[in-house]
């Protein structure tokens, strides 16, 4: 059984550019949440997807934005960069059935300049 | 608002002494309390669920235990492979099924 992945490991970018970053959920795990966390601190949730849709958001600007895919994978999109938005994300996914375990991804290493 | 709290914020313990950490919350209807590991620059590995007070789960050398306001986790006789830093999380019985952190708990066991 694969567990989450997470694409790519490391990302350096510059204060204004856009990133995507991706996210393959546990086999049969229909629900995706992205969590952001920055050095020394506890992950910090973003949003959550349920059958493409956005079940849920925590206090982030717009310029977070996501998708989900039919085969439940996940993109998290990050527009006009900042400073703060240097972190590790991570996402997570969760089986069907009530099950409300979140299995954690590697993560990606996001690094703004 | 949903809040979880841990202490310490960091402990380092002598190989086979056990101890525990602590994870204080408040939440508005509790769905589930979470406990997870997290090794340097990785992503969390998830340990135990607990669901109502009283409850206790055990793996390997750890075990957690649930009441109204807190949780804890013990470990017993911890090996150096052991040192990571221990997450609690809440997530509430309304709305999305988010994760609520605390800071963690950075566990070292020198040998």
């Amino acid at each position: 059984e694969t567990g989450v992945t997470q694409s790519p490991t490391h990302l350096i970018k510059t204060r204004g550019q856009q990133v995507t970053l991706r996210c393959s959920s546990q086999s049969g795990h229909n629900t995706v949440s992205w969590y952001q966390q920055a050095l020394g601190q506890g992950p910090q949730f973003i949003f959550q997807y349920y059958r493409e849709e956005e079940n849920g958001r925590g206090n982030f600007p717009p310029r977070f934005s996501g998708l989900q895919f039919p085969n439940y994978s996940s993109e998290l999109n990050v527009n006009a960069l900042e400073l703060d938005d240097s972190a590790l994300y991570l996402c997570a996914s969760s089986p069907p059935g009530g099950g409300y375990e979140q299995y954690f991804g590697p993560g990606t290493r996001l690094t703004v300049t | 608002e949903d809040q979880v709290t841990q202490s310490p914020e960091a402990l380092r313990l002598q190989e086979g002494e056990s101890s525990s950490l602590n994870c204080s919350y408040t939440v508005s209807g509790l769905r589930g309390l979470f406990w997870y590991r997290q090794d340097p620059g990785k992503g969390p590995e998830f340990l135990f669920t607990l669901y109502s007070a009283g409850e206790e789960k055990e793996k390997e050398r750890l075990k957690a235990t649930l009441t109204k306001k807190e949780s804890f986790l013990h470990i017993t006789a911890p090996k150096p492979e052991d040192s990571a830093t221990y997450l609690c999380a809440v997530q509430a019985a309304q709305g999305a099924q988010k994760l609520v952190f605390g800071q963690g708990t950075r566990l070292t066991i020198n040998p």
